[in-house]
């Protein structure tokens, strides 16, 4: 079973639009939690870290219920620069990253 | 204040033949990571560098090895190459957590393999 599954879309969505991403992860000792952001041919940089209460920033909302071992992310009011590839991904102690296979948001005009 | 360099930028080999990729961290920061990237894949977990020595490993063959440099620089080695291999090698830099908690990784802009 992979660390960390998600939906890899695509996902084509109109400007303005609320999409929601989510992922699962299996190793429950998983400790931090982040979205990372890959646009095409670049390297992945890092979006938000997820937390237990919830966490948002600008448009962007992540929850984590580590119960169910589930994690989020929302983007509201879509933006065209919203496009790009969004990476769930997992770290345990040992701090390396388990990264889901990603997916694909198109925002169009 | 520069951030993760990788070279070189692209690369193509054939089978069989072997591969050096060349990191350097951002400055201050003491460990390296790197991860393989295969076309419409997430990033996997290659191994992880710290005090020259490695620290943990990834699901991958001892084809792949690396070494880590006293000025925290890091080199990704890959023998015998495999058709399989085409991808792209990121590494990420980070300071050492002592495995209590997470230390955020900054990742180059990678390598891109090609092997024919």
């Amino acid at each position: 079973r992979k660390e960390v599954e998600q939906d890899p879309g695509p996902f084509n969505v109109p400007e303005g639009a609320t999409v929601a991403f989510n992922c699962t992860y299996s190793n429950s000792a998983s400790q931090s939690f982040f979205w990372y952001r890959q646009d095409c041919r670049k390297e992945p940089k890092l979006l938000m870290s997820v937390y237990s209460s919830g966490n948002e920033d600008g448009r962007f909302t992540a929850q984590l219920n580590r119960a169910s071992q589930y994690i989020s992310l929302l983007i509201r009011d879509s933006k065209l620069s919203d496009s790009a590839t969004y990476l769930c991904v997992v770290a345990q102690r040992a701090n390396n990253l388990f990264f889901g296979t990603g997916t694909r948001l198109t925002v169009i005009p | 204040d520069a951030g993760v360099t990788q070279s070189p930028t692209h690369l193509i080999k054939t089978r069989g033949q072997q591969v050096t990729l060349r990191c350097s961290p951002k400055s201050g920061h003491d460990t390296v990571s790197w991860y393989q990237q295969a076309l419409g894949q997430g990033p996997q977990f290659i191994f992880q560098y710290y005090e020259e020595e490695e620290r943990q490993r990834g699901n991958f063959p001892d084809r792949f090895s690396g070494h880590q440099f006293p000025n925290y620089s890091s080199e990704l080695n890959v023998n015998a190459l495999l058709l399989g291999d085409s991808a792209l090698y990121l590494c990420a830099s980070s300071t050492h957590s002592g495995g209590k908690s997470y230390n955020e990784q900054f990742f180059g802009p990678g390598t891109r393999l090609t092997v024919l």
